[in-house]
């Protein structure tokens, strides 16, 4: 069964500073990452996707990477500003299912 | 613009009414998902529908039903809630093989 972790759970920081979230997952067979952006009571917006043969994906300021064999992924963050606070959750996939991880709460300070 | 559409966004029943939550989308897609999500955790995969084929988790309650009269509409029907089933339900689509799945807003649901 495949695990998703990510820690840590919570994060403050200053508006400014660069933003380092990290998942992992137990199984490396998989398809693709995905990374996903949740404001409080809201639905899940994609951020990124990476293919299992990819390193990495970047959209405007965010980076993602891939180390399939290790089983982890990294989201950057750069600059960070007070409207990327959010929870942020990466969903790892193994056929047609979705296993995600609980998420970091991103809070960054004006 | 297309998309996923959960309606309604917040539904209050009461312990042991059946409830219905809907979710329709313009995407086309062939694949549509429900997850629940408890407070402060992970989505979890309840079902899915590849096109009609229904697909349930081992581990989704009997209490827990889905409906798809046809490519565009997807239900959620919950036919004894208990207060435990209080959680935000989140249907989600997408193009099997692709693998990007695109999320509605969720329906907050309220079990007093």
């Amino acid at each position: 069964k495949q695990e998703v972790t990510q820690i840590p759970a919570a994060l403050s920081v200053p508006e400014g500073e660069n933003l380092v979230l990290n998942c992992s997952f137990t199984d490396s067979a998989i398809y693709n990452l995905q990374w996903f952006r949740q404001d409080p009571g809201k639905g899940l917006t994609s951020l990124l996707l990476i293919q299992s043969s990819q390193r990495e994906q970047t959209s405007g300021r965010l980076n993602a990477s891939l180390d399939k064999s290790s089983g982890r992924s990294t989201l950057y963050i750069a600059a960070s500003q007070p409207g990327d606070s959010a929870t942020y959750l990466c969903a790892v996939r193994t056929d047609y299912k979705l296993s995600f991880g609980a998420g970091t709460t991103v809070t960054v300070r004006a | 613009d297309a998309m996923v559409i959960q309606n309604p966004r917040y539904q209050v029943t009461q312990f042991g009414k059946p409830v219905t939550l809907s979710c329709s989308q313009t995407l086309n897609h062939n694949v549509m998902y429900w997850y629940q999500q408890k407070s402060s955790q992970a989505p979890k995969l309840l079902f899915h529908y590849y096109d009609k084929d229904f697909n349930n988790e081992a581990d989704t309650p009997d209490n827990f039903q889905s409906r798809r009269p046809n490519t565009s509409f997807c239900f959620l029907d919950i036919r004894s809630p208990g207060l435990g089933d209080a959680a935000m339900y989140l249907c989600a689509t997408s193009i099997k093989g692709i693998g990007t799945q695109y999320f509605g807003p969720g329906t907050r649901l309220t079990v007093l």
